[in-house]
């Protein structure tokens, strides 16, 4: 098993709908995560820090961690073409806080 | 803000050659990352250091070699450049805490080994 895993998609959701991305996570990584966005050619933006069980919100973007499930969630409501990008899920490894380890994202595209 | 800061967004180098990439941060980080991102095969750790001159091996450091004489700077040198090194390279930078903090970006480097 990858320590992260995610659906590398793509994922295709009409603008104004609700895209759900997802991440898997074995032991190797702790249970802290971080949502990173990435438009073609740039770089990753961090969107969304999640330290504990359950949902923290910040505007439109709503984060889960399940941590007896081992899965971390990202939804974006009210998708607007400008969120078609890739997401990056990113846990630290297990016993060492320091470095992160990354999923190979999923690509969202929002159609007008 | 954090900024990040590496010193080119294009370059194009030829093999063989000694090639230097710089990235320098404005908010004190301890920790300070280079990756190379390659389509499908996602962000790859080559080396990190969390303090002057400390610096460990990630993924993939072979080729590779890096040196952070300051804090708020960190290089990597590619000793000899090859055509497999034809990549964008990220430098990142984060905080030391407890917890665990997130890494912030530079906006690439975009190396072309002809």
């Amino acid at each position: 098993q990858k320590e992260v895993e995610q659906n590398s998609g793509p994922l295709s959701v009409p603008e104004g709908a609700i895209a759900s991305l997802n991440c898997t996570y074995s032991d190797r990584v702790s249970q802290s995560f971080f949502w990173y966005r990435q438009y073609s050619g740039k770089s990753p933006e961090l969107i969304m820090s999640i330290y504990s069980n359950g949902d923290k919100e910040d505007g439109r973007f709503t984060a889960q961690l399940n941590k007896a499930s081992q899965y971390v969630s990202l939804l974006i409501r009210d998708t607007q073409p400008s969120d078609s990008a890739t997401y990056l899920c990113a846990g630290p490894k297990a016993g060492n806080n320091r470095k992160l380890i990354w999923g190979l994202g999923t690509s969202l595209a929002v159609n007008p | 803000d954090v900024k990040v800061t590496q010193s080119s967004r294009y370059l194009v180098k030829r093999t063989g050659e000694k090639v230097f990439l710089e990235c320098v941060q404005d908010m004190d980080h301890e920790n300070m990352f280079w990756y190379r991102q390659d389509p499908g095969l996602g962000l790859r750790l080559i080396y990190f250091s969390y303090d002057v001159k400390m610096k460990e091996k990630g993924d993939i450091p072979e080729g590779y070699s890096v040196s952070r004489e300051k804090k708020e700077r960190f290089s990597l040198i590619l000793e000899s450049a090859s055509t497999n090194q034809t990549s964008m390279y990220l430098c990142a930078s984060s905080f030391q805490q407890g917890i665990v903090q997130p890494q912030h970006f530079g906006d690439g480097t975009r190396l072309s080994i002809l």
